[in-house]
């Protein structure tokens, strides 16, 4: 069964500090690995991550991904309130399962001003 | 452009009753997806369909658990009879192909009393 585990679970910063999430991830023929940030209402999609080394980068967020050792860290520098949210790492299998996301249970992130 | 509609926003009734939630996904995209939201479980997909066909639904938790999608822009998840256990947030996400990201509605609130 495919899995996928979060850290920290909840995580309290002040603006402008860095903050580092983590997901690691037991997946059957591993296809993508991806973070959606959720606030009030509806997952919305930051990054799809398929290779290993490669950063993804959007503003003040970026996200690696490494393979060899099933993890991947979402990065967040100078935080802002805005970023309060929970952080939810999820991945997708290939083969016939492809499309099926199997989520973690989430990092909750507060940031005080 | 409209994302993923979600109807109703809330639903409050009583243990026994049919409940019917009904999703809009986004114009174009083949792939339709059910999630139900929990703080024990998180994020649990239910159902997903290709193209109007369900394509796997493993994740519908019983038998008083159904979905359709009679057309490209209409779906719904429909639970008979309806128990407390049943309470949770109910998402439906599209995408335009199984490789692209799932963009989410913003739920349905499901409480059974």
């Amino acid at each position: 069964e495919d899995k996928v585990v979060q850290s920290p679970l909840s995580l309290v910063v002040h603006e402008g500090d860095t903050v580092t999430l983590n997901c690691s991830y037991e997946v059957t023929n591993f296809r993508s690995l991806l973070w959606y940030k959720q606030e009030k209402k509806a997952p919305t999609f930051l990054f799809m991550l398929t290779s290993s080394g490669i950063e993804k980068k959007s503003g003040r967020l970026s996200s690696i991904l490494d393979k060899k050792e099933l993890f991947s860290i979402l990065n967040i520098t100078a935080t802002q309130t805005g970023d309060s949210a929970i952080y939810l790492c999820a991945v997708s299998p290939g083969g016939t399962s492809y499309g099926k996301l199997t989520f973690g249970q989430g990092t909750i992130l507060t940031v005080h001003p | 452009d409209a994302g993923v509609i979600q109807s109703p926003r809330h639903e409050v009734t009583e243990m026994g009753q049919e409940v019917t939630l009904r999703c809009k996904p986004i114009s174009g995209h083949d792939y339709l997806f059910w999630y139900r939201q929990t703080m024990m479980r998180g994020l649990e997909l239910l159902i997903y369909f290709n193209n109007n066909v369900p394509i796997d639904d493993s994740g519908m938790p019983e038998d008083r658990f159904s979905a359709k999608m009679p057309n490209a822009s209409f779906s719904t998840l429909k639970i008979q009879p309806s128990e407390p256990r049943d309470s949770a947030v109910y998402f439906c996400a599209s995408s335009l192909t199984v490789n692209q990201p799932q963009h989410f509605g913003d739920g349905t609130r499901l409480s059974i009393l």
